[in-house]
């Protein structure tokens, strides 16, 4: 089975913190992704990476940079966090030539 | 742009009283329709890729379909345990990230 995890599945930071994410997949897929999810606003791509060391802009990248330094893991940082950045963050990875994703557990963020 | 948009928003059916959630989409060169569960506080878990009009799939009670327009996902004979939102996604042209539907919110009452 594939197995996506998450660092953390709640988290609490102030305002202007430094923010880190990490997700790690163990099915050597290629594909990674972080999203957010938003009552209302439903799934949103933040970024995702095609390759080690590779990123690409989701619809919604300001305020976030993201970092994939080996396969398996893929990291999302908030360089300074504001009250707008509350919320559920999701990681999915997916094989290449496949665009089935297989989604974490969420990490549930609360900047105050 | 690609859009999508599932009907209705929330559905409240009794245990075992059949029903169906509508997918329906606008894109140029459709790669993939999906269909994820998703649980209060969890990621969404992975149900059905559809790839071409007229395919459809089974698992236990559910039965995803796609057409040109649209897709359906048949829940027949629900139980409590279905409940929760169920995601429509889709890929399109080259691009390999999925533009998901605001879901719809299944309740399913013993």
């Amino acid at each position: 089975d594939v197995k996506v995890t998450q660092s953390s599945r709640y988290l609490v930071k102030r305002t202007g913190e430094k923010v880190f994410l990490e997700c790690v997949q163990d099915m050597d897929h290629e594909n990674m992704f972080w999203y957010r999810q938003d009552p209302g606003l439903g799934l949103r791509l933040i970024y995702f990476s095609y390759d080690v060391k590779m990123k690409e802009k989701g619809d919604i990248p300001e305020g976030y940079s993201v970092s994939r330094e080996k396969k398996e893991r893929f990291s999302l940082i908030l360089e300074s966090a504001s009250t707008n950045q509350t919320s559920m963050y999701l990681c999915a990875s997916s094989l290449v030539g496949t665009e089935t994703q297989y989604f974490g557990p969420g990490t549930r963020l609360l900047v105050l | 742009e690609d859009q999508v948009t599932q009907s209705p928003e929330a559905l409240r059916l009794q245990e075992g009283e059949s029903s169906s959630l509508n997918c329906s989409y606008t894109v140029s060169g459709l790669r993939g329709l999906f269909w994820y569960r998703q649980d209060p506080g969890k990621g969404p878990e992975f149900l059905f890729t559809l790839y071409s009009a007229g395919e459809e799939k089974e698992k236990e009670r559910l039965k995803a379909t796609l057409t040109k327009k649209e897709s359906f996902l048949h829940i027949t004979a629900p139980k409590p345990e279905d409940s929760a939102t169920y995601l429509c996604a889709l890929t399109s042209g080259s691009a390999r990230q999925l533009t998901f539907g605001s879901g719809t919110q299944l309740t399913v009452l013993p």
